[in-house]
């Protein structure tokens, strides 16, 4: 079935420093691709978003990659700071009448002063 | 505020007993979609209506049901309530794929 993995599942960094994290899912008729930042006891929020036509978008320091081929996409942080610790999940859909996600497992960042 | 609605925010109930979660979603939008995120589960679609016809459906159990009415707004009913539906319950309505989610409802089965 339709499925989405998520690596890493805890992330530390410096502040200051770059977080990468990186997804893969197995629905090739995917085609839209967001990320959610949820903190904790609070609903997810949408931070970055990217269609299948589209290999890469930025937006200040956060930025999402996407390579349909291998089916993989990637959110980078540059230059972290302390309220950039949340949970982040990754999410795929397959436009097709409806946009259910199907997420991935979350991962914890945190961003140590 | 995200502009879509949730209530009640948190709900206790006893086991084998039934109740029922509010969405509103936010203005000008026709969809409404149900995720339960549980500890050990992550965060899990049920359900997907819009302008009140079911369009999609994930892992609900059958003890789970929903509408979309005609003001738009949703409910997820919960039956014969296990301890393990505890879990924080979200609505979300979208508006080309970006989906802004509720505060949710916190479920307790005790």
């Amino acid at each position: 079935g339709e499925n989405v993995e998520q690596h890493p599942s805890t992330l530390s960094v410096q502040e200051g420093d770059s977080a990468v994290i990186k997804c893969t899912y197995s629905d090739s008729a995917s085609n839209y691709f967001p990320w959610y930042k949820q903190e904790l006891g609070k609903r997810p929020q949408l931070i970055i978003d990217i269609r299948s036509n589209v290999g890469e978008k930025k937006d200040q320091r956060i930025a999402v990659t996407l390579n349909k081929t291998a089916k993989h996409f990637s959110l980078h942080i540059t230059e972290t700071q302390p309220e950039d610790s949340a949970v982040y999940f990754c999410a795929a859909s397959a436009t097709s009448g409806t946009y259910k996600y199907i997420f991935g497992t979350g991962t914890r960042l945190k961003v140590l002063a | 505020d995200s502009g879509v609605t949730q209530t009640p925010k948190h709900l206790i109930t006893a086991t084998g007993q039934r109740v029922t979660l509010r969405c509103s979603p936010r203005s000008g939008d026709l969809s409404v979609y149900w995720y339960q995120q549980s500890l050990d589960q992550g965060l899990q679609f049920l359900i997907h209506y819009y302008n009140g016809e079911e369009r999609a459906k994930g892992n609900i159990l059958e003890r789970f049901s929903a509408q979309q009415f005609p003001d738009l707004h949703s409910e997820l009913n919960l039956s014969s309530l296990e301890l393990g539906d505890s879990a924080l319950y979200f609505c979300a309505s979208s508006v080309d794929g970006r989906s802004t989610f509720g505060s949710g409802t916190r479920l307790t089965v005790v």
